[in-house]
């Protein structure tokens, strides 16, 4: 265990659906984020909070939907997404203070029908 | 902004034999570079990382070197085992140190 849980692990939805992904750490860090992963394709960061600001936003569409009530928990709000937004959802954490070794939860699976 | 490149996508060795995975970057601002492990069903984790003031660092069966005049890092594992087989990771921080940006993974298989 890394200590960063995500739910659920598994998720199938419709392109009119709205479902929310979560991730919590249990790690004391201050930073947090959301990366994409697709099959034979690097990782993609979406979005960073630090202290529960929202640094980056790697020109994400407005589909996906990022909310971080605390240092300690993020969610990803989704809504009207498309078949190729279909890839797995990794949250990770980190301390914060500069770039360093970022905790990876196991990911959500999500399949769009 | 940052590329990193990383070869090969997928290599098999014999159980014992010694892995290498080489990965590219072309920020020469860049000087924070991790490698991941990732397993089926997790998410990837940390095996071993070195900063742009060191050339080589090494943790057990674990290597990694820096090459910052060439602009290339590469990881090494000695003595593989079977549970050595994932997918691994490189990455490197963009030039603000603000984000890494990872290479595309490469499949290693260790045959026992």
């Amino acid at each position: 265990e890394t200590g960063v849980t995500q739910t659920p692990r598994h998720l199938v939805m419709g392109m009119t659906n709205k479902k929310s992904l979560k991730c919590e750490q249990h790690l004391g860090h201050n930073a947090m984020y959301w990366y994409k992963q697709s099959a034979k394709k690097p990782l993609e960061l979406m979005f960073v909070y630090n202290f529960k600001e929202q640094t980056e936003n790697n020109s994400v569409p407005s589909r996906f939907s990022p909310e971080c009530p605390n240092s300690s928990h993020l969610f990803l709000h989704l809504h009207t997404l498309q078949p190729e937004d279909s890839a797995l959802y990794l949250c990770a954490s980190s301390q914060g203070r500069e770039l360093d070794e970022q905790y990876f939860g196991p990911g959500t699976r999500l399949t769009v029908t | 902004g940052e590329n990193v490149e990383q070869h090969p996508s997928t290599l098999s060795v014999q159980e014992g034999d010694s892995a290498v995975i080489k990965c590219t970057y072309s920020d020469s601002a860049s000087n924070y570079f991790p490698w991941y492990k990732q397993e089926l069903g997790k998410g990837p984790q940390l095996i071993i990382d070195i900063r742009s003031n060191v050339g080589e660092k090494k943790d057990q069966r674990i290597a990694v070197t820096l090459n910052k005049t060439a602009k290339h890092f590469s990881l090494h594992i000695t003595e593989t085992q079977p549970e050595d087989s994932a997918v691994y990771f490189c990455a490197a921080s963009d030039g603000y140190g603000n984000k890494l940006v990872f290479g595309a993974g490469t499949i290693l298989r260790v045959k026992s």
